[in-house]
């Protein structure tokens, strides 16, 4: 079954405008939620985790369990943030971190 | 850099042959993951090794192998390859079993297969 739905494969905005991408996920325990960024297919970071709450190159995620989803955000896209970016749910139960399909940001001038 | 490494960073080969991709981990990561990245497929799961044993198998190809060695490197090997199996391959490391744990990247192999 398939644990972390991204619904968007491909995603555009303009520089300074806001961005979303969109992260749901299915876990029935207490999940722990990542975003990872991949930059010109080279090896994956992390960008965020949700447990530390930490705003990263000025991308925030807050996890809504009621919605199930961890959807990654930023008010003012910068060309630099043009990247794939990859949702990852884990769980004391799961064994392992699960992927999503990832979205390809790109932020044009 | 996340401290984890992979060689070769590209390799070519022909359809039939076999290849091996290395990964070293973290200094004291327990668990390894591999992962292929082709550009139709996405990122694709494919096995995870604890401290030396199988954890879990993901959409991993008969024809694949791998194994985690006692100084907890680790080695995919690749057989009788097709042209299909041209891909980026990552390796992950993480401390423990990798429940919750974070999983850090290397840079990758990217094999292409003629």
């Amino acid at each position: 079954a398939q644990r972390v739905t991204q619904p968007e494969k491909l995603l555009s905005v303009f520089k300074g405008a806001p961005v979303e991408l969109k992260c749901n996920y299915s876990y029935s325990g207490s999940p722990e939620l990542f975003w990872y960024v991949q930059y010109s297919r080279q090896r994956l970071q992390l960008l965020l985790r949700h447990i530390s709450r930490e705003s990263i190159k000025g991308f925030t995620a807050d996890l809504n369990k009621g919605e199930t989803s961890f959807h990654l955000k930023k008010p003012f896209a910068q060309e630099e943030d043009s990247a794939m970016y990859y949702c990852a749910v884990g769980g004391s139960t799961l064994g392992r971190l699960y992927f999503g399909r990832g979205t390809q940001l790109t932020v044009w001038p | 850099d996340s401290g984890v490494t992979q060689t070769p960073k590209h390799l070519i080969t022909a359809t039939g042959q076999r290849v091996t991709l290395r990964c070293s981990p973290r200094s004291g990561d327990l668990s390894v993951y591999w992962y292929q990245q082709s550009l139709d497929q996405g990122l694709q799961f494919l096995i995870q090794y604890y401290n030396g044993e199988e954890r879990a198998k993901g959409n991993i190809l008969e024809r694949f192998s791998a194994q985690q060695f006692p100084d907890l490197h680790s080695e995919l090997n690749l057989s009788s390859l097709e042209l299909g199996d041209s891909a980026l391959y990552f390796c992950a490391s993480s401390v423990e079993r990798g429940g919750t744990d974070t999983q850090y990247f290397g840079p990758g192999t990217r094999l292409t297969v003629l």
